[in-house]
């Protein structure tokens, strides 16, 4: 398995403009988190689903960022529009049984810089 | 609520020289306390959790719910040990990750 895909791996973008992240978790987990990471405030919980149903959005920054999981294999994370603010490393994660194990597998991220 | 603390963004010691990646925690029942790391150019991946109680690449973590701290240690330091290492927090739902700490192991 290549593990957790993201795509793009790296998107530069005008503010104002929409900007689409994706993400392939493993093949046969069931739960996917969506990160955001920067240099002030580290990593931080967007939203996670389990079994395609969006659980925990309370992480999410305000009405401009929005996510799907339209089935098990794919997800996005959609913000619109953008904002000097939103540049940093989104990363997907996936795991087992809503991460109880504490386990996340996370993918290589993407790098957003809106300029 | 439930929150992680990593006092220092960046430790820099020489190699052979022990570390000590400091973690506090709050968090009000029983946590669940994890540390993942993140080498240049890879992936961020699960090094140790607390109820394994194993060492991993020599690296140790004792969970001390009086001081709440998860304090990650390794008594003599490689230069491959140089990564960004995250304590994490699973407590209600889902986990929570501190800041992180730059970790920089000189030859």
């Amino acid at each position: 398995d290549a593990g957790v895909i993201q795509s793009p791996r790296h998107e530069v973008t005008e503010m104002g403009q929409e900007v689409t992240l994706r993400c392939k978790p493993i093949s046969g987990h069931n739960s996917l988190f969506w990160y955001r990471q920067t240099m002030m405030r580290g990593l931080e919980l967007l939203i996670y689903f389990n079994n395609n149903v969006p659980i925990d959005d309370s992480g999410m920054p305000e009405d401009r960022f929005s996510a799907k999981m339209p089935n098990a294999s794919f997800s996005t994370l959609k913000i619109q529009p953008s904002e000097p603010r939103d540049s940093a490393v989104y990363f997907c994660a996936s795991s087992l049984g809503g991460g109880r194990s504490g386990e996340l597998f996370f993918g290589e991220g993407s790098r957003l810089t809106v300029l | 609520a439930q929150r992680v603390t990593q006092p220092e963004k960046l430790l820099s010691v020489f190699k052979g020289a022990p570390v000590e990646l400091k973690c506090n925690y709050s968090y009000s029942g029983s946590p669940e306390l994890f540390w993942y790391v993140q080498y240049s150019r890879q992936r961020l991946q699960l090094l140790l959790r607390h109820i394994s109680r194993e060492s991993i690449k020599g690296f140790t973590a004792d969970l001390n719910k009086g001081e709440t701290s998860f304090h990650l240690k390794k008594p003599f330091a490689q230069e491959e040990d140089s990564a960004m290492y995250y304590c994490a927090l699973r407590g209600y739902s889902t986990l929570t990750f501190g800041k992180g700490t730059m970790l920089l192991v000189s030859p």
